[in-house]
C-alpha cells in the first residue's frame, strides 16, 4: 500500500450504531489530520495529531472521538450520531503541521 | 466566516485554452497557499504551492499567481486538457499559531474536448 488508504469507503449507520474510521498512511510522516466535507461547505479541519499528541480539536461534538495509537494510524469513532453528520470524511498526513497535506480517499457516511 | 473563498463554484473550458480559476482570501496571516485538485471517488491531491513571498510559481502547464495586496491568487492552466477536469481546491495556511490549512469551497473544471 502507498500513500494514504482510508476505510471502509462508504459507511451507512443508524443514529445508535457505533462505529469507526481507519486511516494508515504509508509516507512516514509525522502529523495527521481528520476533515469532514459536506455539500457545497469548505473542507472542515475536524483533529490534528503531531507526534501522536491532539494538537488541535475544532470544536468537534464529543460523539466523534479520535485515536491515533502512532504516527502511521488514526482512528475516529463514531457514536450516537446525527443525520447532519453525513458526509465525506477525509484523512490527511503531512511531514510536520503546516506542510503540503496527502490525502486518503476518504470514507462516504450516511448517517439514517 | 469563511477565510478562503472559491467564488465560482464551477467553469467550463475548451481544451487547448486557457484555464483559470481564482481565489480570494480575507486573512493578511496567510503566508503559504496551495492548489489541490480533486477526482470523484477520490481525496485531494497536491497540485501546486506558492510562499507569500513569490507572486509567481510555475511547474509545467500550471501557474500560480499571488496578488497580496489585492489578497487574491489564481491557478492557470495552459493548455487544458480533458484530464484536468476535477474540482480545484484553494487553501491556505495560517503561519501563526498552528500552521493549519483553511480550504475553498472548490471549482468544478470541466474541459471541453
Amino acid at each position: 500500500e502507498t500513500g494514504v488508504t482510508q476505510t471502509p469507503r462508504h459507511l451507512v449507520m443508524g443514529m445508535t450504531n457505533k462505529k469507526s474510521l481507519k486511516c494508515e498512511q504509508h509516507l512516514g510522516h509525522n502529523a495527521m489530520y481528520w476533515y469532514k466535507q459536506s455539500a457545497k461547505k469548505p473542507l472542515e479541519l475536524m483533529f490534528v495529531y503531531n507526534f501522536k499528541e491532539q494538537t488541535e480539536n475544532n470544536s468537534v461534538p464529543s460523539r466523534f472521538s479520535p485515536e491515533c495509537p502512532n504516527s502511521s494510524h488514526l482512528f475516529l469513532h463514531l457514536h450516537t450520531l446525527q443525520p447532519e453528520d453525513s458526509a465525506l470524511y477525509l484523512c490527511a498526513s503531512s511531514q510536520d503541521q503546516g506542510n503540503e497535506q496527502f490525502f486518503g480517499p476518504g470514507t462516504r457516511l450516511t448517517v439514517l | 466566516d469563511q477565510q478562503v473563498k472559491q467564488n465560482s463554484p464551477s467553469l467550463s473550458v475548451q481544451e487547448g485554452r486557457i484555464s483559470i480559476l481564482n481565489c480570494d482570501y480575507t486573512n493578511s496571516m496567510f503566508d503559504y497557499f496551495l492548489w489541490y485538485k480533486k477526482y470523484p471517488a477520490e481525496g485531494p491531491t497536491f497540485l501546486i504551492s506558492i510562499s507569500s513571498i513569490k507572486d509567481k510559481n510555475e511547474d509545467g502547464r500550471f501557474t500560480v499567481f499571488l496578488n497580496k495586496s489585492a489578497k487574491h491568487l489564481s491557478l492557470h492552466i495552459v493548455p487544458s486538457q480533458p484530464g484536468d477536469s476535477a474540482v480545484y481546491f484553494c487553501a491556505a495556511r495560517d503561519q501563526t499559531g498552528a500552521n493549519n490549512l483553511f480550504f475553498g469551497t472548490g471549482t468544478r473544471l470541466t474541459v471541453i474536448p
